[in-house]
């Protein structure tokens, strides 16, 4: 079974300008996460999709947002991007968003804002 | 406001020792802990996990213990192997209210394990 795959794997951009994220789940799972992972912050979470639905919301400004189509793929979209927004974005599948033990992370985006 | 909390950011530890990584929590409301294990350039993986019912669970060399009145956990591994150098995270959900469907994670602790 192919493992969450996450595209780009490495983005660079610079202030100001926006970009868009994208994670494909496992086969059958129908819950998507985003993280946030900077070394001083460590893993943050963004907000949870299940079935096209945002269940549950991180604490990021209004810059930050997401969708899930019906295939359960999901992207997450980051406007008028600022230096602090440089980090390691995973993503992560389940079947159902609260069975952990059976949640996967993919490999992350890389961003960097210049 | 840092609910979970790692206060050891690095451990060294001998091959065939024991490692006990360590996690407060402040946030009353969680009642399933998580031990995450990530390798450079991958995303974290699963390790192990514990019920707020219970105080102990065991996987192998890895045990995870939880101490609810104090709002402790940790994770033992034991004997460490070279293998075992990661960086480890602690995380924590709830069923209700802001800690339904995410977890929050601790900032990690980098264990070394030497040979």
């Amino acid at each position: 079974k192919a493992g969450v795959t996450q595209t780009p794997r490495y983005l660079i951009k610079t202030r100001g300008q926006q970009v868009t994220l994208s994670c494909s789940p496992i086969s059958g799972h129908r819950s998507v996460s985003w993280y946030q992972q900077t070394p001083g912050q460590g893993l943050q979470f963004l907000f949870e999709y299940f079935s096209e639905t945002q269940r549950n919301k991180g604490n990021f400004p209004g810059r930050f947002s997401g969708r899930q189509f019906s295939n359960s793929r999901s992207e997450m979209n980051v406007s008028t991007l600022e230096l602090g927004d440089s980090a390691l974005y995973l993503c992560a599948s389940s079947p159902s968003g609260r069975d952990y033990n059976e949640q996967f992370f993919g490999p992350g985006t890389r961003l960097t804002v210049l | 406001d840092q609910q979970v909390k790692q206060n050891s950011p690095s451990l060294s530890v001998q091959e065939g020792r024991i490692s006990i990584l360590n996690c407060d929590y402040t946030n009353s409301m969680f009642d399933y802990f998580l031990w995450y294990k990530k390798y450079p350039a991958e995303g974290p993986t699963f390790l192990i996990s514990i019920s707020s019912i219970k105080d102990k669970n065991e996987d192998g060399r890895f045990t995870v213990f939880l101490n609810k009145s104090a709002k402790h956990l940790s994770l033992h591994i034991v004997p460490s192997q070279p293998g075992d150098s990661a960086v480890y995270f602690c995380a924590a959900s709830g069923r209700s209210g802001g800690s339904n469907y995410k977890l929050t994670f601790g900032k990690g602790t980098l264990l070394t394990v030497n040979p």
